[in-house]
């Protein structure tokens, strides 16, 4: 069964810092993998989606990697703003039989920009 | 520019008491799922579907059902509210399965008592 594991769970950073968001999952096989930002009392808002032939992608201030060998994945932000702040969430599509046809969902990492 | 819609956004249930979640998308999306959320959980997948008429359970499905009469809609069911089902529902679709993007709509909060 994919287990997926964010750390840290939360994380404080002061404005303008760059940071890096990490996400491990147990099982190699996947189709993609998904970076989410949820804001207290919304919804989830697609960040970045990378395939599982892909080694990163970018949109903005924003760069997320995958190893899929490894089963690592991380979400770079640069020049970390205030209106960051939010929990990012991390998510991947497994090939295996079900699996393919859900994410399987981290906890989060709750993050906190410091003006 | 809708994209996935849930209503109510809030509702309060009274144990026994049934209702619906409303989910719609506009993408012509083939793929919807509904999904739960409970505090310091990772979501959990209840029901999905991949296509009109065509549903299947998920992780957590009891207590629950879903219909999937047109492409657009995807109501989830609760027959008998319990205070487990106290959670944040969220609808999502994804033009197909594997390799594309999934959508969410904003949750609806459930509180039972």
């Amino acid at each position: 069964k994919q287990e997926v594991t964010q750390i840290p769970a939360a994380l404080s950073v002061p404005e303008g810092e760059n940071l890096v968001l990490n996400c491990s999952f147990t099982d190699s096989a996947i189709y993609n993998l998904q970076w989410f930002r949820q804001d207290p009392g919304k919804g989830l808002t697609s960040l970045l989606l990378i395939q599982s032939s892909q080694r990163e992608q970018t949109s903005g201030r924003l760069n997320a990697s995958l190893d899929k060998s490894s089963g690592r994945s991380t979400l770079y932000i640069a020049a970390s703003q205030p209106g960051d702040s939010a929990t990012y969430l991390c998510a991947v599509r497994s090939t295996e039989g079900a699996g393919s046809y859900q994410l399987t969902f981290g906890k989060g990492t709750k993050l906190s920009v410091i003006p | 520019n809708a994209g996935v819609t849930q209503t109510p956004k809030f509702r309060i249930l009274k144990i026994g008491q049934s209702m619906t979640l409303q989910c719609t998308q506009d993408m012509n999306h083939n793929y919807m799922y509904w999904y739960r959320q409970d505090p310091g959980m990772g979501l959990k997948l209840i029901y999905y579907s991949v296509g009109a008429g065509i549903t299947d359970k998920g992780e957590v499905p009891n207590g629950y059902n879903v219909s999937r009469s047109t492409t657009e809609d995807f109501p989830l069911r609760l027959e008998l509210a319990a205070p487990s089902q106290t959670s944040v529902y969220f609808c999502a679709s994804s033009l197909q399965g594997a390799g594309t993007e999934a959508f969410f709509g904003q949750g609806t909060r459930l509180t039972v008592v």
